[in-house]
């Protein structure tokens, strides 16, 4: 069964960098994932796609301050000089032949 | 510019059926992984179905044998066809799908309640 762990919650001070984990099951440790946000009371927003070598491939209009790396099984979302308005959920999501899963979301709480 | 509009949700009665669906604009639906996602009240996101480009279906395990997913070519859009609804569907029910980047509809709110 393919599981993506979220912790469920981080904090980190305004204008702080925080790193957000999401680690896969070490047997698909070189699937490649993406990340979204979600603020308060609003829907999703993609972030960005992230391959196993640490690439990533982000979205339209989406701002520098975020950045993603990866490491064996674990995929990381870096947010540097944090913003009050990224305050809200994070998801990590992969997908594969006949599946696709989301991780539980961490939480982001901005100090 | 990309668009997803999601349509069909409503209250529903447990063991009815609803019908949703997503018309979409910015790319086509039959050449891009379609799928649905849901989130439950208070809870996370939760994949439920894709149709990809060659017609092959998948769905999460509790909702196999009850939803239907589906596109029309023609009118560019996605459906999702459920059955047998239960309370633990309940949930806002986006369509998404990679054009590109993965795009996101605003959702359309399923109440399963008698």
């Amino acid at each position: 069964q393919f599981v993506l762990t979220q912790p469920p919650s981080a904090s980190a001070s305004l204008g702080a960098s925080v790193r957000l984990s999401c680690t896969l099951n070490s047997e698909h440790s070189t699937y490649a994932i993406a990340w979204h946000q979600q603020q308060p009371e609003k829907g999703p927003r993609y972030l960005m796609k992230l391959d196993s070598d640490g690439t990533h491939y982000k979205g339209d209009g989406i701002p520098d301050r975020f950045s993603g790396s990866s490491s064996g099984a674990e995929r990381y979302l870096i947010i540097s000089s944090l913003q009050s308005e990224d305050e809200g959920d994070y998801y990590c999501h992969t997908w594969g032949t006949g599946f696709a899963v989301f991780g539980g979301g961490t939480q982001l709480t901005v100090l | 510019e990309v668009q997803l509009v999601e349509t069909g949700g409503g209250l529903i009665q447990p063991g009815g059926s609803l019908r949703l669906s997503c018309e979409v604009s910015g790319f086509t639906v039959s050449q891009n992984d379609m799928n649905w996602v849901r989130q439950a009240p208070g809870k996370g996101l939760e994949w439920v179905s894709r149709i990809k480009p060659g017609g092959r279906t998948d769905y999460v395990e509790s909702v196999k044998g009850r939803f239907t997913i589906s596109r029309d070519g023609f009118q560019n859009t996605l459906s999702l066809q459920m059955h047998s609804l239960r309370p633990e569907d309940t949930a806002v029910y986006f369509c998404a799908g990679w054009a590109g980047d993965w795009c996101w509809g605003k959702g359309t709110l399923v109440t399963v309640s008698s």
